[in-house]
């Protein structure tokens, strides 16, 4: 499973928008990109996944460049219920188990 | 997506005891199921992945004797805690495999050691 390197943590501030990068420059042709958030006290829960370009949904988007050893999670006018650790991991769609890095704590502030 | 539920959200035991968890799969079979364990401050580690009816496999460091792991159906598996100690007081998640790249988790159990 490729490794994940992302910031130990970021602040922000309400509305605006906040971007998080994660490198994974050994990442496999099959891996695909997958974001979870969780608030204290919760499991992780599922924000998006892409393989390539860009994906959105309705809480976030995922911007992944041609070369895919990196990947940025943006989420557009965040508010203090966003903050949360946020993961990336990588892995192919076999993959036997999810091994979690260290994670992105994101702060938002009033 | 897929409903898992945990029981219980916390327990607080004493010294020496043993404590059962039980992660349930509500709305699909998990033939798979990966416990983890989170500190405070800290990431997920990946304890132990079972599978329905056949022993679990553990990760390096976890001791298999402690972590006792039943995984009898499709939709149930168990983690049970014994003799436990104040350094496993920790916060205990199951994941029921999905075999693709969206997992879901359950909400955690919260142990506490005194």
């Amino acid at each position: 499973l490729a490794k994940t390197t992302q910031p130990i943590s970021m602040d922000s501030y309400e509305g605006q928008e906040v971007n998080i990068t994660c490198s994974h420059n050994n990442i496999a042709t099959n891996d695909y990109i997958t974001w979870y958030q969780q608030f204290p006290s919760q499991g992780p829960r599922f924000i998006i996944q892409g393989y390539k370009t860009k994906v959105t949904n309705e809480v976030a988007s995922l911007f992944i460049p041609a070369d895919r050893k990196s990947s940025t999670l943006s989420l557009p006018r965040v508010s203090l219920s966003d903050t949360a650790v946020y993961y990336c991991l990588v892995g192919d769609s076999s993959a036997s188990k999810i091994i979690f890095g260290s994670g992105t704590r994101l702060s938002i502030r009033p | 997506g897929a409903v898992v539920s945990q029981h219980p959200s916390w327990v607080i035991c004493k010294s020496g005891t043993s404590v059962k968890i039980e992660c349930r799969s509500l709305d699909f079979q998990a033939t798979t199921m990966f416990w983890y364990r989170q500190f405070p401050k800290q990431s997920l580690m990946l304890m132990a992945t079972s599978n329905e009816g056949s022993k679990a496999t553990y990760e390096q460091g976890v001791e298999k004797d402690k972590f006792l792991i039943n995984h009898a159906s499709l939709t149930l598996s168990t983690l049970t805690v014994t003799s436990a100690h104040p350094e496993d007081s920790s916060f205990y998640i199951c994941s029921p495999g999905t075999g693709h790249n969206e997992q879901f988790f359950g909400p955690g159990t919260r142990l506490t050691v005194l």
